[in-house]
């Protein structure tokens, strides 16, 4: 089983629609949560921290499940600048360092 | 504010060649960690550095080390290049964090690598 397991998507939706990814991970032992965005041939992109009390930035909404290992991202109106590949992302480790697992990320396209 | 850089942009060598790579960390962070990241998949961790130190590696074999200097920057060694190493190395750097709210990492923008 993968440590972090994502929606394998592709997901095509017109401008202004809602779409939300899913994410499982496997360590119960992991620390901290992140969505990361990464368009073609670019960097990976912090876009938001995943917190237990669930956390929105704009249009954006990220949630926490701990007791089910469950990670959630969703994309409220949505614009064509949006298309790119979202990574689910988990850090595990010591207190001061620490790994980060990615998921194999979902394709997002949004048309006009 | 300079962001994390990375040198050289693009590499190609050939099979049983060695290579190395380089990351300057952002401006106040003082740890790095390398990725490998294959085409249409997600980065893998290689390994992070502190204080000068290797901290935690991940699945790689000993042909892959690393070395982080007293300035925080950070050279990533690639021995007896394989077909399989093919790929677009990522530098991150970050803060000491722990918890929910700790290590938020930061990444360069990469050398693609082919090893034909």
């Amino acid at each position: 089983r993968k440590e972090v397991e994502q929606d394998p998507g592709p997901f095509n939706v017109p401008e202004g629609a809602t779409v939300a990814f899913n994410c499982t991970y496997s360590n119960s032992a992991s620390q901290s949560f992140f969505w990361y965005r990464q368009d073609c041939r670019k960097e990976p992109k912090l876009l938001m921290s995943v917190y237990s009390s669930g956390n929105e930035d704009g249009r954006f909404t990220a949630q926490l499940n701990r007791a089910s290992q469950y990670i959630s991202l969703l994309i409220r109106d949505s614009k064509l600048s949006d298309s790119a590949t979202y990574l689910c992302v988990v850090k595990t480790g010591g207190t001061s360092y620490g790994k980060l697992t990615f998921g194999q990320g979902t394709i997002l396209t949004v048309h006009p | 504010d300079a962001g994390v850089t990375q040198s050289p942009t693009h590499l190609i060598k050939t099979r049983g060649q060695q290579v190395t790579l380089r990351c300057s960390p952002k401006s106040g962070h003082d740890t790095v960690s390398w990725y490998q990241q294959a085409l249409g998949q997600g980065p893998q961790f290689i390994f992070q550095y502190y204080e000068e130190e290797e901290r935690q590696r991940g699945n790689f074999p000993d042909r892959f080390s690393g070395h982080q200097f007293p300035n925080y920057s950070s050279e990533l060694n690639v021995n007896a290049l394989l077909l399989g190493d093919s790929a677009l190395y990522l530098c991150a750097s970050s803060l000491p964090g722990s918890g929910e709210r700790g290590g938020k990492q930061f990444f360069g923008p990469g050398t693609r690598l082919t090893v034909l």
